[in-house]
C-alpha cells in the first residue's frame, strides 16, 4: 500500500512564483488536511476537507488554497509564494471520524519541503 | 485559549522506561489526547489514543488522570531507535459538533547507549 504519496519532496521557488504541492492517498479516506511544519513550532493546520467538494481552513490559510475534487487528491496550492512560506509541508488523511471527539489516526506523508528565496 | 504544553527535550538511557507529560487545560470529558512519533524526514506517526484513565498498546501506554488536565506518555524499556520527536494532540469538541486539534510543539527524546 503506498498509504499517503507527497510531491514534490524538495521544491526551491522565487519570491512570486506559483506552484502545487500534490497529495495522494489510496485508503478511500475522507478527510484529507495540509499541515507545515517549522522549528520549534510544531504542526500548525493550513486546511483541510472533511470529504470531495468540501474544503475548509485551518489555523493559517493565508497564501494557499485548495481543492478536493475527488476522494484520493488534495492538492495545495501557493499562488505567489513568499520567503515566509519556506517549510516543511505534510499532507494527512484518515477516515471518517468514529465517534465524538475521536480523531481517529491520522496517516502522514513523508513531507515537501520547500524553500522560497 | 486551549494550549498543550510539552518539554523542549528529554534525555534516557537504553532500557529505561520513559515518561512524557503534556498539559493541556480546557478539555471537555470526551476530548481524546494522541501522541504521535516522528523521526527525521518523515511525517508523525500514531503511537496511541486515548480520553480517560489508561490505555496500552504494544508500544506504550498512555495516563490520563481524572481532571484531565495532564496526559503522560509511557514508553517502557527504550532502545536507541526510540530517539525521534513525540507530539501531544489534543481534539476539542466544538459546539457545531466539529472538533478543533491543538497540537504540541513537540518533545525531542535522545535514547543514550
Amino acid at each position: 500500500n503506498a498509504g499517503v504519496t507527497q510531491t514534490p519532496k524538495f521544491q526551491v521557488l522565487k519570491t512570486g512564483q506559483s506552484m502545487t504541492l500534490q497529495c495522494a492517498q489510496d485508503m478511500n479516506h475522507e478527510y484529507m488536511s495540509w499541515y507545515r511544519q517549522d522549528p520549534g513550532m510544531g504542526l500548525r493546520l493550513i486546511h483541510y476537507s472533511v470529504g470531495a467538494g468540501i474544503t475548509d481552513q485551518g489555523e493559517v490559510p493565508n497564501g494557499y488554497n485548495v481543492s478536493r475534487s475527488t476522494t484520493e487528491d488534495f492538492p495545495l496550492r501557493l499562488l505567489s509564494a513568499a520567503p515566509s512560506q519556506t517549510s516543511v509541508y505534510f499532507c494527512a488523511s484518515r477516515p471518517a471520524r468514529t465517534g465524538r471527539g475521536n480523531t481517529g489516526e491520522l496517516f502522514f506523508g513523508e513531507g515537501s519541503r520547500l524553500t522560497v528565496l | 485559549l486551549a494550549k498543550t504544553t510539552q518539554p523542549i527535550s528529554m534525555d534516557s538511557y537504553e532500557g529505561q522506561e520513559v515518561n512524557i507529560t503534556c498539559s493541556h487545560n480546557n478539555i471537555a470529558t470526551n476530548d481524546y489526547i494522541t501522541w504521535y512519533q516522528q523521526f527525521p524526514s518523515q511525517g508523525p506517526r500514531f503511537i496511541i489514543q486515548g480520553y480517560k484513565t489508561k490505555v496500552t498498546n504494544e508500544v506504550a501506554s498512555l495516563f490520563i488522570p481524572a481532571d484531565r488536565k495532564s496526559s503522560t506518555l509511557s514508553l517502557p524499556r527504550v532502545s536507541l531507535s526510540d530517539t525521534a520527536v513525540y507530539y501531544c494532540l489534543v481534539a476539542l469538541t466544538r459546539k457545531d459538533s466539529n472538533y478543533q486539534l491543538i497540537w504540541g510543539a513537540g518533545t525531542k527524546l535522545i535514547i543514550k547507549p
